[in-house]
């Protein structure tokens, strides 16, 4: 049961590019969130979304950032125009079930993939 | 929104010493997990505990949900262990786990 998959793993892009930013979740789990995580800091929730619905979007910048879970195919997060404040580690987390809804079988467990890392020069 | 607090930031340690990090947060939660991010940055996760006690291997964490603590001991540590430890939680019906700081550990050899 292969984990979360993100790809890719580096990204270099210059100033005014678009950055596209693919995440596939494990198997069965239908809840996908992105986190943000910058240099020496924690990480920072950005969007939740389920298959072809955003659900919380509340910790994304206004502009330039967009999100997707399509019906087929992998979540991706988007960002355009891309600026330097944009270089970080970007994490897709994916669960079972909703993460505020407490489950004895913990299904509400956040699995993260490997992360992709962006680099805007 | 809550507010989740780290301690102590950073931590040095000698191989096989043992330590005690600390994760408090400001409102009841349902949900409360244990990361450890290692020197390539990937998250593991170590512990899905929003109440009660669990133990695996030389880790063992213990959450207080009635008094908003969570801890997470680190016992014969080695090399290995070193990373940053991150606490994240939310609360019920929230959708976004709010992350700590981290305690940034090194273990010397």
């Amino acid at each position: 049961n292969a984990g979360v998959m993100q790809n890719p793993r580096h990204l270099v892009r210059r100033r005014g590019q678009e950055a596209r930013l693919r995440c596939s979740p494990m198997k069965g789990h239908s809840h996908v969130y992105w986190y943000r995580q910058l240099p020496e800091e924690g990480l920072k929730f950005m969007v939740y979304l389920q298959k072809e619905n955003i659900i919380d979007e509340s910790g994304m910048p206004k502009e330039r950032f967009s999100a997707e879970f399509p019906k087929e195919g992998p979540s991706i997060l988007r960002i355009q125009q891309v600026v330097r404040g944009d270089s970080a580690a970007y994490f897709c987390a994916s669960s079972p079930r909703m993460t505020g809804t407490q489950y004895h079988s913990g299904a509400n467990v956040l699995t993260f993939g490997a992360g992709s890392r962006l680099t805007v020069l | 929104g809550i507010q989740v607090e780290q301690s102590p930031p950073d931590l040095i340690l000698q191989e096989g010493a043992n330590s005690t990090l600390r994760c408090n947060f400001s409102d009841s939660v349902n949900n409360l997990q244990w990361f450890h991010q290692n020197p390539w940055g990937q998250l593991i996760n170590l512990f899905y505990i929003p109440s009660g006690t669990k133990q695996n291997g030389r880790l063992s964490a213990t959450t207080v949900a009635t008094e908003r603590y969570s801890l997470l001991y680190i016992s014969s540590s080695q090399t290995t262990d070193s990373g940053v430890y991150f606490c994240a939680t939310c609360e019920e019906g929230n959708n976004d786990m709010r992350f700590g700081a981290g305690t940034r550990l090194t273990v010397k050899p």
